[in-house]
């Protein structure tokens, strides 16, 4: 079975700022993918950042980065450069073999 | 272009009456899915599709029933729901299909969703 744990329920960040939102996970599969996705209040789940297993490197997109740590098996999103735009529900999530298991997300609020 | 939509964004129902969700696609994806949210919590699956064939139902009621007409379609029609069927309806997309034997970790994505609203 898969988990992921998300222990942050709500995280401030000053605008501007760079900002970490953690994420671990538990899996005994050894090929797996790790996402974050970014849930507005509007409800639409807009996907931000892949890491596979084998991945060596982090990924980055833009301002968001992946630190991927598969020993400690934690895959951290990082945002740098805080907008006011980026206030919303951040959810760290596992897919295999089409399920995806989500974590309980992080509500971000940016301040001006 | 990773676009997604769903119809209609809204819909309020009765517990008598039926109605369909739509969910479009058009980037060749082979694997689509329906997931129920609830307020402040993350989504559920409920169904995927792999290659127009139901492929995951996670033990959902009968009274959600998926269908996929074809590789871009994907409906869920809805008869004699119950209030705490209440929920945010998300469709997602995916490209490859669900290959026996094979793991499979592509990104999935979402449409806006149908606020679903059950009286």
């Amino acid at each position: 079975a898969q988990k992921i744990t998300q222990t942050q329920p709500g995280m401030f960040v000053q605008e501007k700022e760079a900002v970490t939102l953690d994420c671990t996970y538990d899996t005994s599969d050894q090929s797996y993918g790790l996402f974050w996705y970014k849930q507005p209040s509007s409800g639409e789940m807009i996907f931000l950042i892949y890491q596979g297993s084998y991945d060596e490197q982090n990924a980055t997109e833009g301002r968001y980065s992946l630190n991927f740590q598969k020993a400690r098996k934690s895959a951290n999103l990082v945002i740098s450069a805080s907008q006011l735009g980026d206030s919303a529900m951040y959810f760290c999530a596992m897919s295999r073999r089409g399920k995806s298991t989500f974590g309980d997300g992080t509500t971000l609020t940016v301040k001006p | 272009d990773t676009e997604v939509t769903q119809t209609p964004k809204h819909l309020v129902m009765g517990m008598t009456n039926k109605k369909s969700l739509k969910c479009e696609q058009h980037m060749g994806h082979r694997a689509m899915y329906w997931y129920k949210q609830k307020a402040k919590k993350p989504p559920e699956l409920m169904f995927v599709y792999s290659y127009e064939k139901l492929s995951i139902n996670e033990s959902v009621p009968s009274r959600f029933s998926p269908e996929c007409p074809n590789s871009s379609l994907l409906n869920l029609h809805l008869h004699a729901l119950q209030p705490e069927d209440s929920a945010l309806y998300l469709c997602a997309s995916s490209q490859d299909g669900l290959a026996g034997g094979a793991a499979s970790t592509d990104t999935q994505y979402f449409g806006p969703g149908t606020r679903l609203t059950v009286l």
